[in-house]
Order: C-alpha cells, then structure tokens, then sequence
C-alpha cells in the first residue's frame, strides 16, 4: 500500500528549513527516503528501522515514529543543491513502495 | 566502482515496434528490479527477480516481459510499446527483499519515447 507524503510541494529560499512528512495506514518495518533530481535516477538518502530512530546526514535528518506510523524528514538552513523531488519509501517483506513524493524547489 | 548500469539511457521507437531495455550491476546483488516512472510521479514497480525467480506484479500490463540471464544482467522488454509507455524505466537492485533495512540502489534510468 503505497504511503501517503504532504506536502506535495513547497517553495522555500536558501536557508530557510522544510519538514517533509510520509505516513502509511500500514504497519512499517522500515522508511526509506530518496531525493530524485529532473531526469535522474533516486538518489538513497537514508533508511530508518523500527524503535522510533532519528538520523541525521549533514544538515537533513529524519525522524521514525512505529507507533504513529510515519516518518519526518527535516531539511535545516536549506541549500540550492536541496532542490528535487523527495520519495519516501516502506518496505515490510516485500520491495519497496514509493510515495507520490514531494517536489522541494530551493530559490535564492 | 560497483554499481548498476543502464543502456541506453536514451531509447526512441515507434509505435508497435518491439523495444529491449538493458540492465547490469556489478553489486552482485540476488534481486534486479524494474520501476516504471512517468512524469511527476513515483516510481512503480512492474517485475522484479530474486536470482532467476520472477515476481510479476499484479497490474503489470502484459506487454511488458523481462528476462535474466544471469546475476549480473536483466532485460526489459515492451512488446508493442504505446504511447502511454513512453516514460523514465529505472533499474535496481538489492541483496534481498524481505530485510527492512536493505537498501535498493538505482541506475540511472533509460527514457523511453514512443512515436
């Protein structure tokens, strides 16, 4: 079942900080988020495991609630390189099922 | 480096005109997937293989087929391409399918066009 991201869109300038959040109805063993550039392939962001784990790569990191079944994905003091389109993805004992993805556009 | 590889990553053809699409990995990874992702959309998966079981996905339209020759290689195959597939076909793969914390690394895709 495919999860559900909001928002489908933002906008923001440089520097500025965006949450992105994914949700599913069911259970989550694992949330996988990608940034995917215009006509290139998903780039692996990073993973999160069930136990409500929080990751960070640099200035973006993310958030796993089990219990609330969703994941967050925070973008701090936001950069041009930001921009693209964010998927999360779930996985249980099958492959991975994307969300519809949220398009992030960074201006000066 | 290890990674997957797609070719062409530009493919036109016509209408009806039978099409293949190229994968191989150097990840020596048990599973190769193919996703099909149209404009603003996500990814979706068609097929994927686990060594040389395939795994057809329910809605996946009959036109399309695949083969795996062997671990390092998988081919897409469109039968009789519409202009509904013209669309960006990504390949990946992964060691397994039912660990939640593996991950599937992506190729860069090939762009199909139907004329």
């Amino acid at each position: 079942q495919q999860p559900v991201q909001s928002p489908q869109a933002v906008i923001l300038r440089e520097g500025e900080d965006a949450v992105i959040n994914c949700s599913s109805s069911k259970a989550l063993y694992s949330v996988h988020w990608y940034r995917q550039k215009h006509g290139e392939a998903p780039i692996f962001l990073m993973i999160l495991l069930k136990g409500g784990e929080q990751k960070g790569h640099d200035k973006i990191s993310a958030s796993f609630n089990e219990k609330k079944q969703q994941s967050s994905l925070y973008l701090t003091a936001s950069q041009l390189s930001y921009s693209g389109t964010y998927f999360c993805g779930t996985r249980g004992n099958t492959p991975l099922v994307f969300g519809k993805g949220t398009r992030l556009s960074v201006i000066a | 480096d290890a990674m997957v590889i797609q070719n062409p990553r530009y493919q036109v053809t016509q209408f009806g005109k039978p099409v293949t699409l190229s994968c191989s990995q150097t990840l020596n990874h048990n599973v190769m997937y193919w996703y099909q992702q149209k404009s603003s959309q996500a990814p979706k998966l068609l097929f994927h293989y686990y060594d040389k079981d395939f795994n057809n996905e329910a809605d996946t339209p009959d036109n399309f087929q695949s083969r795996r020759p062997n671990t390092s290689f998988c081919f897409l195959d469109i039968r009789s391409p519409g202009l509904g597939d013209a669309a960006m076909y990504l390949c990946a793969t992964s060691r397994d399918t039912t660990t939640a914390s593996e991950t599937q690394y992506f190729g860069p895709g090939t762009r199909l066009l139907v004329l």
